[in-house]
């Protein structure tokens, strides 16, 4: 099947810093999506991707689907400490067509020292 | 609007037990899915449904069942527990097949 690598698979960072994550693959996808994981919690959608060399932000999170559709890239300015979690990619192909295409990366685990 | 419920939170199993995790939404979404979360590694889909009476094995369905008799509801059934299944459970949903809303998860331990 499908194979999602992320990476880094984790991150301690200082907050106030911006924070750059990815997600490639050596298989096209036709949409990207991020999801962010609260210890205890279940993955919240931050951004979808639905067309190559899209650019879309939501507040400090800027997400951008790759130019060879195998890779997209999460970025986030100026952590805070609520930016804390896993972030995952999911990426969508149309081979089969079905509901079942969604491949998740492993997760990125992001750590802000205060 | 609730979006995603799922229930329970928390459960242990002895080794061939049986159980039904439930799922509910209440979003009218068609589409509707069942993962399971090991530590360290991404959701694996275990079954899936495209609306109701319409069911479909994921990348992982052995040993678990499903049943969709109502938009609404998506419940997964786990016949004969064995310890392999100790995960967390999520169902999720969604109103086309790219954007899936997650429940809180159901934290399972078969001993």
């Amino acid at each position: 099947g499908q194979q999602l690598n992320q990476s880094p698979q984790s991150m301690f960072i200082q907050e106030g810093e911006d924070v750059s994550m990815n997600c490639t693959s050596s298989s096209i996808f036709n949409t990207w999506l991020w999801y962010k994981q609260d210890p205890g919690e279940g993955p919240v959608l931050l951004i979808a991707l639905y067309k190559a060399g899209e650019l879309t932000s939501n507040g400090r999170l800027t997400a951008q689907f790759g130019i060879t559709r195998k890779d997209s890239f999460l970025n986030i300015s100026a952590s805070i400490p609520s930016d804390v979690g896993i972030y995952f990619c999911a990426g969508y192909t149309y081979s089969g067509g079905g509901a079942d295409g969604l491949t998740f990366g492993k997760g990125t685990h992001l750590i802000i020292q205060p | 609007n609730a979006g995603v419920t799922q229930t329970p939170k928390f459960r242990i199993l002895k080794i061939g037990q049986s159980m039904t995790l439930q799922c509910t939404q209440d979003m009218n979404h068609n589409y509707m899915y069942w993962y399971r979360q090991d530590p360290g590694m991404g959701l694996k889909l275990i079954y899936y449904s495209v609306g109701a009476g319409i069911t479909d094995k994921g990348e992982v369905p052995n040993g678990y069942n499903v049943s969709r008799s109502t938009t609404e509801d998506f419940p997964l059934r786990l016949e004969l527990a064995a310890p392999s299944q100790t995960s967390v459970y999520f169902c999720a949903s969604s109103h086309d097949i790219y954007e899936q809303y997650f429940g809180p998860g159901t934290r399972l331990t078969v001993t």
